[in-house]
């Protein structure tokens, strides 16, 4: 069974500039929400999205945006990066009525 | 609102020694508890879960029970050892919110030999 997968693993952009990042879910999940985690903090979620449509979202702004596709992977798209921006972000699947979410590794972002 | 409160680290043990990491929760429905670790460079891992009130999770030695009249999941471990030396988070999923999880700030935990 193939867990959660991220891509790319890290990534350098500068200030202004635009970013998607990739999410492959586990098998069988159709379930896909995004985190960012700042350093030193706890996750923080963005949104969620259930059979590709956007099932809940936290207090980020609309430049924050994001897609799931018929196979259930995702991505999560960041408009007019800022400095605060740089974080780890994680993706997690779940199966939607069950409650436990399994986390990829991670695409760490900095922004210059 | 809901939000997961943990005790601050870092916390640094040595080799079996006992371990306990306090998370206190405040949720508006009944909510699911989980703690999950992160390793140096990694993602998160789910280490326990408890889904209702009295539900004991147990994993690789660690375990927290869900107290519901203290709001507490506490995790404990009689003997550390130099591979559990991570970062810990306790987090929390409330029906009435769907799938979102609420983390805590994490707890670092350092085993010396």
């Amino acid at each position: 069974e193939t867990g959660v997968t991220q891509s790319p693993t890290h990534l350098i952009k500068t200030r202004g500039q635009q970013v998607t990042l990739r999410c492959s879910s586990q098998s069988g999940h159709n379930t896909v929400s995004w985190y960012q985690q700042a350093l030193g903090q706890g996750p923080q979620f963005i949104f969620q999205y259930y059979r590709e449509e956007e099932n809940g979202r936290g207090n980020f702004p609309p430049r924050f945006s994001g897609l799931q596709f018929p196979n259930y992977s995702s991505e999560l798209n960041v408009n007019a990066l800022e400095l605060d921006d740089s974080a780890l972000y994680l993706c997690a699947s779940s199966v939607a009525a069950e409650k436990t979410q399994y986390f990829g590794p991670g695409t760490r972002l900095l922004v210059l | 609102g809901n939000s997961v409160t943990q005790m601050e680290g870092p916390v640094t043990l040595s080799e079996e020694a006992f371990l306990t990491i306090n998370c206190t929760y405040t949720a508006t429905g009944y909510p699911s508890l989980f703690w999950y670790v992160q390793y140096p460079g990694e993602g998160l891992q789910l280490l326990l879960k408890a889904t209702k009130a009295d539900d004991k999770g147990s994993n690789k030695g660690f375990e927290a029970t869900y107290r519901k009249e203290t709001t507490s999941f506490h995790l404990e471990k009689g003997s550390v050892q130099v591979s559990d030396s991570a970062v810990y988070f306790c987090a929390l999923s409330d029906k009435p919110t769907g799938n979102q999880f609420y983390f805590g700030t994490g707890t670092s935990l350092t085993v010396i030999p």
